[in-house]
């Protein structure tokens, strides 16, 4: 079975630039969680979808926004870029009480 | 708020030797707990999880750990570590098996031959 994919892989982008960040769950799984990872930290929660329905927001400024799409699918948005938004993007899905299991991530470099 | 310390940022660790890794979690009731693997560059891989019963947990790689709520600690051991162990080791705690995670910083696990 696939496990849970993002695209892209690596991301560069300019200051005051928006980016999107797409995640694939493993086949079944409803909920999808957004984590950023900078260097040298563990991964910050974001987001957590389930549903299609918002089930959580991690200490972030309004500029970050995700969905949930019928298929289960995610997108989280980040506008007006900062320079410290550079980080690893990790998505997550579960399917019951097991815990998450991670994407390889998208790594985005801000400049 | 829960939170994870993992008090070592490195350790390094001659190739065949034990290994453990500190964890210490502040949380009010029983917490779900995991142990994740990253390589350089890579996501999170999942080691292994405690959520309720026997306190010593077996996972993937030969690793273990031990859940003692009177130390607030869950410490990953490995009884001979190979090269390929080398990388980001980060405990994470959940109030459930469905939520979302609080991670400590990470240890970096150095392997010298």
């Amino acid at each position: 079975d696939a496990g849970v994919t993002q695209s892209p892989t690596h991301l560069i982008k300019t200051r005051g630039q928006q980016v999107t960040l797409r995640c694939s769950p493993i086949s079944g799984h409803k909920s999808v969680s957004w984590y950023q990872q900078v260097l040298g930290q563990g991964p910050q929660f974001i987001f957590q979808y389930y549903e299609k329905e918002e089930r959580g927001r991690g200490n972030f400024p309004d500029r970050f926004s995700a969905r949930q799409f019928p298929n289960y699918s995610s997108e989280l948005n980040v506008n007006a870029l900062l320079l410290g938004d550079s980080a690893l993007y990790l998505c997550a899905s579960s399917l019951s009480a097991e815990g998450e299991y991670f994407g390889p991530g998208t790594r985005l470099t801000v400049t | 708020a829960q939170s994870v310390t993992q008090p070592d940022i490195h350790i390094t660790v001659s190739e065949g030797a034990s290994l453990e890794l500190r964890c210490n979690y502040s949380y009010g009731a029983t917490p779900y707990l995991f142990w994740y693997v990253q390589s350089p560059g890579q996501g999170l891989q999942l080691l292994l999880k405690y959520f309720s019963g026997d306190t010593l947990v077996q996972g993937i790689k030969g690793f273990e750990a031990e859940f003692k709520r009177s130390q607030s600690s869950f410490n990953l051991r490995k009884p001979s570590v190979h090269w390929s162990d080398a990388a980001e080791y980060f405990c994470a705690v959940g109030l459930s098996g469905y939520s979302t995670l609080t991670f400590g910083k990470g240890t970096m696990l150095l392997v010298s031959p």
